[in-house]
């Protein structure tokens, strides 16, 4: 079975911090990557995705995720962070097979100071 | 463009009544699932269809039914509604053929007191 370990519970920094949300999963087979953030009272929206190619993926907002085969990681970056970017953030992952469903991680708080 | 349209939004219930969530989607997806959200826990998979006509369990499958009416919607019934199931759900749809991308419901906050 899948799973997928989120390192950080809680992140706190101050605006133009460099931000770093570490993400493992435990799947031995092809599997699909994802970041998503819930604002404050909001529903899930994607940030990225991996499924093939280059391994550093650029999403919304100025975020970038690195995939790295040999640690199952999957961690998600962004150089200077801002106020707005204050959200619960989920790295989520489904084997590449039809019928999956999307397994996620707890999930991780971050909180940024002006 | 509404795409995954979730009801109610807001529900409380008392101990061993029941309800039924529904959820629509209009993008026609094949798959569709829901998910508890709880403090702490993140999301975890109730139930999911992954094509009109099939559903299967998720992790947390206990005291939840599931009815995959039709390829739009997919409504989730609590049978005997217990405080341990207050949370938030969502219902998410996706095209498994395509990416496996979920796109999610506003989500439903059911309170059982």
């Amino acid at each position: 079975a899948q799973s997928v370990s989120q390192h950080n519970h809680h992140v706190i920094l101050s605006e133009a911090a460099s931000l770093e949300l570490g993400c493992n999963y435990s799947y031995g087979g092809t599997v699909n990557l994802f970041w998503y953030v819930q604002y404050p009272g909001q529903h899930l929206q994607l940030l990225l995705k991996y499924f093939s190619g280059d391994p550093l993926v650029k999403g919304i907002k100025g975020f970038e995720a690195e995939f790295i085969k040999s640690k199952f990681s999957f961690n998600l970056r962004k150089p200077s962070v801002q106020w707005s970017d204050t959200a619960e953030y989920f790295c989520a992952v489904n084997a590449r097979q039809a019928g999956t469903a999307l397994i996620f991680g707890k999930g991780t708080t971050l909180s940024v100071s002006s | 463009n509404a795409g995954v349209t979730q009801t109610p939004k807001f529900q409380v219930l008392k101990t061993g009544q029941s309800m039924t969530l529904q959820c629509a989607q209009d993008m026609n997806h094949n798959s569709m699932y829901w998910y508890r959200q709880d403090p702490g826990m993140g999301l975890r998979l109730i139930y999911y269809s992954a094509s009109e006509g099939t559903t299967d369990k998720g992790e947390v499958p206990n005291g939840y039914n599931v009815s995959r009416l039709n390829k739009r919607e997919f409504s989730l019934r609590l049978e005997s509604a217990a405080p341990s199931q207050t949370s938030v759900y969502f219902c998410a749809s996706s095209n498994l053929a395509d990416t496996g991308e979920l796109f999610f419901g506003e989500g439903s906050r059911l309170t059982v007191l």
